[in-house]
């Protein structure tokens, strides 16, 4: 059964650093999204991608953030400058639309602790 | 924003029994609603999904339940297993149009089915 995929499983890095965490969504998939979750927190919505451009993004998407899909199977979150702040179980998610009823289906995530 | 609530953040069950999880919503542009399973460290697993045009929809031993006039939503798990232990979110996605459907996730209740 297809699935998304997310590398690293776990990234440590310093305050002020770069990082980028990678996903590959479901081949077949149009719409991606990054969601968050702060330890002990609820799942948060980051930002969707359709169409090679973000259709919408949340308020924590700020400039320190970007995506990207590079080609054909790839989707990346940038954070340019992390914070302390930023520590938190990453995910990635697609979905494959065809009128309403769509489910989105996420990837195990990458857990990012700045240090 | 406390747009999805589920109010129990825990609840134990004997194996066999019924597992009742409980989700309430507060915005009226919600017109689907997803429920996920989530392990610790690993990203959220499709359970179960309703459209806000159904009351009711089943799958195996999961049902869902929607009352729209309540703006509540239940799961249902019967018989109940150990290996339903998990982390519990409801979801909802609000109908905006355009090409985000970003989904808005309830605090989790964490099931404990004991053997």
């Amino acid at each position: 059964e297809p699935e998304v995929t997310q590398t690293p499983s776990h990234q440590v890095t310093q305050m002020g650093q770069e990082v980028i965490l990678r996903c590959v969504p479901i081949s077949n998939h149009l719409y991606f999204y990054w969601y968050r979750q702060i330890l002990g927190q609820k799942v948060e919505f980051l930002v969707s991608f359709y169409n090679n451009e973000i259709s919408e993004k949340s308020e924590i998407f700020d400039d320190q953030f970007s995506v990207e899909r590079p080609d054909g199977s790839n989707f990346t979150l940038k954070i340019r400058s992390t914070k302390l702040e930023d520590s938190a179980m990453y995910f990635c998610a697609s979905r494959w639309d065809r009128g309403t009823g769509d489910t989105q289906y996420f990837g195990p995530g990458t857990r990012l602790t700045v240090l | 924003d406390q747009q999805v609530k589920q109010n129990s953040p825990s609840l134990s069950v004997q194996e066999g029994r019924i597992s009742i999880l409980n989700c309430d919503y507060t915005n009226s542009m919600f017109d689907y609603f997803l429920w996920y399973k989530k392990y610790p460290a690993e990203g959220p697993t499709f359970l179960i999904s309703i459209s806000s045009i159904k009351d009711k929809n089943e799958d195996g031993r999961f049902t869902v339940f929607l009352n729209k006039s309540a703006k509540h939503l239940s799961l249902h798990i019967v018989p109940s297993q150990p290996g339903d232990s998990a982390v519990y979110f409801c979801a909802a996605r609000g109908n905006y149009g355009g090409a985000t459907n970003k989904l808005i996730f309830g605090t989790g209740t964490l099931l404990a089915v004991q053997p």
